[in-house]
């Protein structure tokens, strides 16, 4: 079965950097993008972006342009977020989440468990 | 402008029927996904593609799209229906998610 397990919970000092990894298993890695999206203390959901194992390589939400970089190991079928420069604004839990096969890319369809990220000095 | 606007909270009793709408700019120009998520836990996606519901979702969950607003229906809503629920919408590159609505079954 399709399973993404991520790293656990990452404190981070104010202008520093967090690396967040997701783990998948029970699919074909380089067949889907995997989305970041994360989630304020009590608020909505945000998408931050994707990443793909393809020449379409990543793509980010403008807010988040110059401060987020999105990896991949397709040897070891693990993605990567790493956030830079971090506030309190970026306090959040961080999800990472399949896309759907091919033109389906954007249907969000298995999501990892959640990785909480406090920034704090 | 890009917003996606949901009701930030909806109540419904037992049995009932829940509609939770998503308006937006163009919204009926592309598919719109559904997503539940209980407190503490990671959302799941419930309805897609106007038409098509995941394995394992409950067939009371139902999409439709009218011009600029597209609608979640639970009928028959249960306790265990009570989530929050994000609409989300697409463009070629993008993905964008609507407030979310807090759906209470009382």
């Amino acid at each position: 079965q399709v399973q993404l397990v991520q790293s656990g919970a990452e404190v981070g000092r104010p202008g520093a950097s967090v690396r967040v990894s997701c783990r998948t298993s029970g699919y074909t890695f380089s067949d889907h993008y995997i989305h970041w999206v994360r989630q304020s203390p009590g608020q909505g959901l945000e998408w931050v972006g994707w990443s793909s194992s393809d020449s379409a390589g990543t793509n980010y939400a403008q807010k988040f342009q110059g401060r987020v970089t999105m990896t991949r190991d397709t040897s070891i079928k693990t993605a990567y977020m790493e956030l830079s420069g971090l506030t309190s604004d970026d306090t959040a839990v961080y999800f990472c989440a399949r896309g759907g096969y091919s033109t389906s890319w954007y249907i969000l369809d298995y999501w990892g468990q959640g990785t909480r990220v406090i920034v704090s000095s | 402008s890009n917003e996606v606007t949901q009701p930030p909270t909806l109540s419904v009793s037992p049995g009932q029927t829940a509609r939770i709408t998503c308006s937006g700019h163009n919204l009926g120009h592309r598919f719109v996904c559904w997503y539940q998520q209980r407190p503490g836990q990671s959302p799941q996606l419930v309805f897609y593609q106007d038409t098509r519901r995941p394995s394992g979702v409950p067939e009371r969950f139902s999409g439709s799209t009218s011009g600029d607003t597209a609608t979640l229906t639970i009928t028959g809503t249960q306790a265990m229906d009570e989530a929050d629920y994000f609409c989300q919408t697409w463009d070629s590159t993008t993905v964008r998610f609507g407030g979310g609505t807090k759906l209470t079954v009382l």
